[in-house]
């Protein structure tokens, strides 16, 4: 059974920094492309971040980009997303998401996990 | 960054209503066009890929069609289960953008 539970979030202050991991089990996790994707309280979804099989490739939403750094260590099955110079506006439940065939076609997600930043 | 607008943006049904979703995107996608389910506090669902690829297990009353621009899900005939939200999101090219999501709702 394929499974990815995600962990890290909590309360920051604005400025801050925090780092969201994601574990997986049930499918080889070095085989897939694996993204981020946020919902802030009562809004849409929307993507932050991927990365390829072997990290070689990494991209951003524009939001995000020079404050957020995705990650991922094959050998202990998980995803990270370090997080820094946070803002009021990334406050947000925070799903990891494993690709299908197509990179960002998403059939797995995690429970996700709540970032909030405020002072 | 491609705009995916969806409507309506939410929607009254009663059970047993078949019910039509469109999504629009700014620029043709082709057929990179996928459709999820979220219900209230879990995690979304994939339920229709490339436009009209049925995810296994995702129950035969959905279906989508569409290509270029325009999209539809359909549900032909709607089950209790079957309320909450819907977004699509392109696969097309990165930034990913979703719709911004259609609640339906009993009536």
């Amino acid at each position: 059974e394929v499974q990815l539970v995600e962990s890290g979030g909590g309360l920051v202050q604005p400025g801050g920094s925090l780092r969201l991991s994601c574990e997986v089990s049930g499918f080889t996790f070095s085989n897939y492309w694996m993204s981020w994707v946020r919902q802030a309280p009562g809004k849409g979804l929307e993507w932050v971040a991927n990365i390829k099989q072997d990290g070689s490739e990494k991209y951003y939403v524009d939001s995000v980009k020079g404050r957020f750094t995705i990650s991922r260590d094959n050998a202990k099955n998980s995803l990270y997303l370090q997080m820094n110079s946070l803002r009021a506006d990334d406050t947000a439940i925070y799903y990891c998401a494993r690709a299908m065939t197509t990179v960002t076609t998403w059939a797995y997600w995690g429970q996700g996990t709540l970032v909030t930043v405020s002072s | 960054d491609i705009q995916m607008t969806q409507s309506p943006s939410s929607l009254s049904a009663s059970v047993g209503d078949r019910v039509t979703i469109t999504c629009r995107a700014s620029q043709s996608i082709s057929s990179y066009l996928n459709w999820y389910q979220q219900k209230p506090g879990k995690a979304p669902e994939l339920l229709i890929s490339a436009a009209s690829s049925l995810q296994s297990g995702v129950p035969s009353r959905f279906s989508g069609s569409g290509s270029g621009t325009d999209f539809t899900l359909t549900i032909s005939s709607l089950q209790p289960e079957d309320f909450a939200t819907y977004y699509c999101q392109e696969s097309y090219s990165t930034p990913i953008t979703f719709g911004q999501g259609t609640r339906l709702e009993i009536k």
